[in-house]
């Protein structure tokens, strides 16, 4: 079935850019997604992507997708201390949608 | 996000106990989600309802069950359950059950088994 993976952990200093970076094996045209989980919060939606597109970009948020790798990442300019939280990717596969298991950022300030 | 609400936030119940979670979306969605969130553990998908239909049940104990009456409306009916279960429950909604349009979630109930 479809694996979606992710690293762990990430931290960087208030002010950094910050880069999740996702990889997925099914290379089904589909929809990719990232969502934010703060502590005591559900699953937020921050952007998404269909897979005709490479980039997408809105306000500090960059989406870039490497179909040929299996490659997406999600960039955040200018992080900040609110900025921390759990990143997860999702990817569309056969009608389900399958989270990878999150990237756990820590802002320094 | 006030689009899909959960209750209760937290839940402390011993085995034996019978408890509800209650979902409610306002987003005019079609299809309604339960997820269980361990810690250091992927997101687990339970139960799919698509107008009201059961069309997953991801080999999820009996003594989970889920119940949906409107499309506006999911439970999770607890019983027996094992200290294991402990884990937050989130649920969410989307347009249509095909992962082609973005799943929106409640801020999950906290459960934890005594």
């Amino acid at each position: 079935g479809e694996d979606v993976e992710q690293s762990l952990f990430l931290s960087v200093r208030e002010g950094d850019s910050s880069v999740i970076n996702c990889t997925y094996t099914d290379s089904s045209s589909t929809y990719l997604y990232w969502y934010k989980q703060e502590p005591g919060a559900g699953l937020q939606l921050l952007t998404y992507i269909f897979s005709n597109m490479d980039m997408k970009q809105d306000q500090r948020l960059t989406v870039l997708l490497n179909k040929k790798d299996k490659h997406l990442s999600l960039r955040i300019a200018d992080t900040q201390t609110g900025d921390s939280a759990i990143y997860f990717c999702a990817k569309t596969s056969y009608d389900k949608v399958i989270f990878g298991p999150g990237t756990s950022l820590s802002v320094i300030p | 996000e006030t689009g899909v609400t959960q209750t209760p936030r937290h839940l402390v119940m011993g085995m034996t106990n019978k408890k509800s979670l209650k979902c409610e979306q306002h987003l005019g969605h079609n299809a309604m989600y339960w997820y269980k969130q361990s810690a250091k553990k992927p997101l687990e998908l339970m139960f799919v309802y698509s107008l009201e239909e059961r069309v997953e049940n991801n080999s999820v104990p009996s003594r989970f069950s889920p119940e949906c009456p409107n499309s506006s409306h999911l439970f999770l009916h607890l019983h027996t359950l094992q200290p294991e279960d402990s884990a937050l429950y989130l649920c969410a909604s989307s347009q249509d059950s095909h992962g082609n349009q973005p799943q929106h979630f409640g801020d999950g109930t906290r459960l934890s088994i005594l």
